[in-house]
């Protein structure tokens, strides 16, 4: 069954690095999306993307961070200047059509040191 | 998009079937019930989604009120991999929709 995935699985970074999380969504979805989870609290929704644009974005999703498709098959979030506050599991979604079901990737937990 | 009501936690004896209730109660229309399950810090796993038919899959079913207003997820015969945090979201199937999670009932089996 075809699933999306996510690489690193943990990232420890120095406050004020650049890092940047990879996802591979599934091969025939055309929408994607990131959702963040702080240690205890709710997911929340960062950024759908559609078609090289950002569809939505959450007041989280700020100068600091960015999406990008690079090539076919890669979808990445980059997070300019790392905060302690960034630390949070990161989650990768893709959907086939916008208004359809996501499948979350198993995440990448971010760590700023 | 509407707002979910669930109970924080429940208990289910490893074997009998889980029932987890939600509250929809200003779901409008073009509005699906999505539930997904996040076990321990893992990604949210899909489970099922409906409109205004109950509906099953190989995983569960889901019950919805004939007025749409509420919910249930029924897993027929619970495990112990099945404790997990559930979380009913109600999508609006217009456009590329976010997914908005609230604090979901976290369901403990036992044995």
């Amino acid at each position: 069954e075809p699933e999306v995935t996510q690489t690193p699985s943990h990232q420890v970074t120095q406050m004020g690095q650049e890092v940047i999380l990879r996802c591979v969504p599934i091969s025939n979805h055309l929408y994607f999306y990131w959702y963040r989870q702080i240690l205890g609290q709710k997911v929340e929704f960062l950024v759908s993307f559609y078609n090289n644009e950002i569809s939505e974005k959450s007041e989280i999703f700020d100068d600091q961070f960015s999406v990008e498709r690079p090539d076919g098959s890669n979808f990445t979030l980059k997070i300019r200047s790392t905060k302690l506050e960034d630390s949070a599991m990161y989650f990768c979604a893709s959907s086939e059509q916008g208004a359809d079901t996501q499948y979350f990737g198993p995440g990448t937990r971010l760590t700023v040191l | 998009d509407a707002k979910t009501t669930q109970p924080p936690s429940m208990d289910c004896a490893e074997g009998r079937a889980a029932n987890l209730p939600c509250n929809h109660s200003t779901i409008s229309g073009n509005e699906y019930v999505y539930w997904y399950r996040q076990i321990h810090s893992q990604g949210p796993q899909y489970i099922i989604h409906g409109l205004k038919n109950n509906e099953t899959n190989e995983m569960a079913s889901l019950i919805i009120t004939e007025d749409r207003k509420s919910s249930t997820l029924i897993l027929p015969h619970a495990t112990l991999r099945d404790t997990a945090v559930y979380y009913c979201i109600v999508v609006n199937t217009g456009t590329a929709s976010k997914l908005t999670f609230g604090t979901g009932t976290r369901l403990q089996v036992t044995l």
